[in-house]
C-alpha cells in the first residue's frame, strides 16, 4: 500500500520568501505524485502532478517540485511568497492503473507581510 | 467553476433528518468519490464508484448511503446523523489510471 507523510502541519514565511512545503511517500511500484491546494471552505485544486515523466514538475501560481526517488521525496517550492498562497497544501499519491488517491494530512501555509 | 458541482454549499439538519447531497460532474470521468474533511483530522476516503459500481467503502456507518445513477452523478444520502458527523463533505472525480482528481466545492454540514 502506499502511503504520504507531509512534515510540518503549519509552516510560516514572509511575503516574498522562500516556500518550501515537504512530502515523502511510500510506494511499492512506481507512483503518481500530486500537489493540491485548498482555500478556505474550499475544495481541493490541483497544483501539479507527476506521473513518471520530468522529474522537475511546473505547476500554477509558480509552484513547482520536484521528484527524487532516491529520497523517496516530492517536496513543493516556491521561489518566492504572496500573501494569497496562504492555505493548505495536501501531497498525495497514487499507483499506476489504481485511481485511488492517498493524502498526507496536510500543510498550513502562512504568510506574513 | 472546477466542472464538478457540489449542492448544496452549506446544510443544517437535524438528527432525525434525512437529506441527500448531490454531485455532478460533466466532465467524462468515469470513477466518482465521497471525502468527509472533518476540522484537525485527514481526508477521509468515503466511498468510491468506477464506472457506475461501487468499488470502495471505507468502514463507513450506514447511516451514510451514497447513490451513484450514472457516470455524470452521485448522491449522498443521510439520516439519523450524529453531531460527530458535521464536517466538509468533498466530492471528486477522475478519469481511470490514477490521473488525478477534480474536486467540487464541498458541502458544509452542520448536524444539530
Amino acid at each position: 500500500a502506499q502511503s504520504v507523510t507531509q512534515l510540518g502541519s503549519h509552516v510560516s514565511v514572509s511575503e516574498g520568501a522562500l516556500v518550501l512545503l515537504r512530502c515523502n511517500y511510500s510506494s511499492s511500484v512506481p507512483p503518481y505524485l500530486f500537489w493540491y491546494v485548498q482555500y478556505p471552505n474550499q475544495g481541493l485544486q490541483l497544483l501539479l502532478k507527476y506521473t513518471s515523466a520530468a522529474t522537475l514538475v511546473k505547476g500554477i501560481n509558480g509552484f513547482e517540485a520536484e521528484f527524487k526517488k532516491s529520497e523517496t521525496s516530492f517536496h513543493l517550492t516556491k521561489p518566492s511568497a504572496h500573501m494569497s498562497d496562504a492555505a493548505e497544501y495536501f501531497c498525495a499519491v497514487s499507483v499506476l492503473g489504481y485511481s485511488t488517491l492517498t493524502f498526507g494530512k496536510g500543510t498550513m501555509l502562512l504568510v506574513s507581510p | 467553476e472546477t466542472g464538478v458541482t457540489q449542492t448544496p454549499r452549506h446544510l443544517v439538519m437535524g438528527m432525525t433528518n434525512k437529506k441527500s447531497l448531490k454531485c455532478e460532474q460533466h466532465l467524462g470521468h468515469n470513477a466518482m468519490y465521497w471525502y468527509k474533511q472533518s476540522a484537525k483530522k485527514p481526508l477521509e476516503l468515503m466511498f468510491v464508484y468506477s464506472l457506475e459500481e461501487r468499488v470502495e467503502n471505507n468502514s463507513v456507518p450506514s447511516r451514510f448511503s451514497p447513490e451513484c445513477p450514472n457516470s455524470s452523478h452521485l448522491f449522498l444520502h443521510l439520516h439519523t446523523l450524529q453531531p460527530e458527523d458535521s464536517a466538509l463533505y468533498l466530492c471528486a472525480s477522475s478519469p481511470r489510471g490514477g490521473d488525478g482528481y477534480t474536486f467540487g466545492s464541498g458541502t458544509r454540514l452542520t448536524v444539530v
